[in-house]
């Protein structure tokens, strides 16, 4: 079974910090990466999918890259806000679990103005 | 935008009783999922759909069954509510495996 880990489980920096989550897997032979956003007490947002084919992917100021033959994504978060305070989650599929997610246990951000 | 809706958004049930959490999607996704979330434990997969009427096992179906009448609605069954089901259900629904997976709000269940 694909294990997913993240690390750290909780991080603080200050406004404006540029940041990197970490997420490794046990299994490098994933179907796709995706990485999400849960603010407390709500379900989960979904911020980048990787192939397994790709690299990387951007959106606004998150940059995810997959290496897979080292078993890790990053989620890269640039010039980071108040408004980025969550927890981000990764998950990865494998063929062997029917293509369904297994989610590592989140990283818990809070940047402090 | 695609949209998971989920029944309830909290519930409280006693034990033993038979608990029906419903999960509906607008964008006509092929896949649906059931995961539940528990501090220290993370999100783990009970049941999961491909189609109407099929249904996959996830890591921890026992105690639950699922129902897919409709290709819109996923039903998450708790055939005898116990204690240790207290938790946030979560419902997701995909086009595609290699979509993105999109999530309801949750329900939080607490079972006395």
């Amino acid at each position: 079974k694909q294990e997913v880990t993240q690390i750290p489980a909780a991080l603080s920096v200050p406004e404006g910090e540029n940041l990197v989550l970490n997420c490794s897997f046990t299994d490098s032979a994933i179907y796709n990466l995706q990485w999400f956003r849960q603010d407390p007490g709500k379900g989960l947002t979904s911020l980048l999918l990787i192939q397994s084919s790709q690299r990387e992917q951007t959106s606004g100021r998150l940059n995810a890259s997959l290496d897979k033959s080292s078993g890790r994504s990053t989620l890269y978060i640039a010039a980071s806000q108040p408004g980025d305070s969550a927890t981000y989650l990764c998950a990865a599929s494998n063929s062997n679990s029917g293509y369904a997610l297994n989610f590592g246990k989140g990283t818990s951000l809070l940047v402090t103005p | 935008d695609v949209k998971v809706t989920q029944s309830s958004r909290y519930l409280v049930k006693r034990t033993g009783e038979k608990v029906f959490l419903e999960c509906v999607q607008d964008m006509d996704h092929e896949n649906m999922f059931w995961y539940r979330q528990d501090p220290g434990l993370g999100l783990r997969l009970i049941y999961f759909s491909y189609d109407v009427k099929m249904k996959e096992k996830g890591d921890i179906p026992e105690g639950y069954s699922v129902s897919r009448e409709k290709k819109e609605r996923f039903s998450l069954i708790l055939e005898s509510a116990s204690t240790n089901q207290t938790s946030m259900y979560l419902c997701a629904s995909s086009s595609e495996y290699d979509s993105p997976l999109h999530f309801g709000n949750g329900t939080r269940l607490t079972v006395t």
